[in-house]
């Protein structure tokens, strides 16, 4: 199956720093990545969509200064957090969409980075 | 917009028993997608099963299945013969034809006893 990557797993940055955040297609080609945000116990809330070649799409209420979002080639996307504070802590996961897979629009996850801004 | 919502937020079963869980979703769309994806302490996130709301057969992945129910907008999921290694959060997720976004629910904790 379709396999995506996320690098660094953990990172701890202090505060007003950035950190960088990438996430790979490894076995295929991914027009549109996704990145989600997870606080502990609870559901993933979708931050923005990623399009190789164009600008991402915010959800609403993600400040995208502070979420940098590069898309520059088909097999990665990066997400940098800008001056990082401890409310910035969090799980950041994201996916990628296979077009390649047919119709089904299943969506591939990487295995999440913890950050912690101390 | 979509909503997805699953109301048992946690829940247990015996080692070997079967159990439900819940998954009711709202859309105007007649065509889209319903997953249920585990999240294991790993927290990575792995699909379950899926199911296309054209198909009326019920989608069955060895021990897993759903009851889709559309007019019902309902999408619960069986796991049969429960498994230490089921222990985990299960999270519904919906998608429309156009594929833009998957819109996740809450989440219902599952701990398998032994």
């Amino acid at each position: 199956g379709a396999v995506v990557s996320q690098h660094p797993s953990w990172v701890i940055c202090k505060s007003g720093t950035s950190v960088k955040i990438e996430c790979r297609s490894l076995d295929f080609q991914a027009t549109t990545m996704f990145w989600y945000r997870q606080f502990p116990k609870q559901s993933l809330m979708l931050m923005a969509t990623s399009n190789e070649g164009s600008k991402a799409t915010y959800e609403q209420g993600v400040e995208k200064d502070k979420f940098l979002i590069n898309h520059a080639s088909l097999t990665l996307s990066t997400l940098t957090v800008t001056s990082a504070h401890p409310e910035d802590s969090s799980f950041y996961i994201c996916s990628a969409r296979d077009p390649g897979a047919g119709g089904d629009y299943e969506q591939y996850f990487g295995p999440g980075t913890r950050l912690t801004v101390t | 917009a979509q909503t997805v919502t699953q109301s048992q937020p946690e829940m247990s079963v015996q080692e070997a028993e079967t159990v439900t869980l819940s998954c009711t979703y709202d859309t105007s769309e007649s065509n889209y997608y319903l997953f249920w994806y585990k999240q294991p302490p790993s927290r990575q996130m792995i699909l379950v099963i899926r199911q296309e709301a054209y198909k009326q057969q019920n989608a069955t992945e060895n021990r897993f299945s759903v009851n889709f129910q559309k007019a019902a907008k309902s999408f619960s999921l069986k796991i049969s013969d429960s498994q230490l290694g089921d222990t985990a959060m299960y999270f519904c997720a919906f998608i429309d034809n156009a594929g833009n976004m998957l819109t996740f629910g809450g989440g219902t904790r599952l701990m398998v006893k032994p």
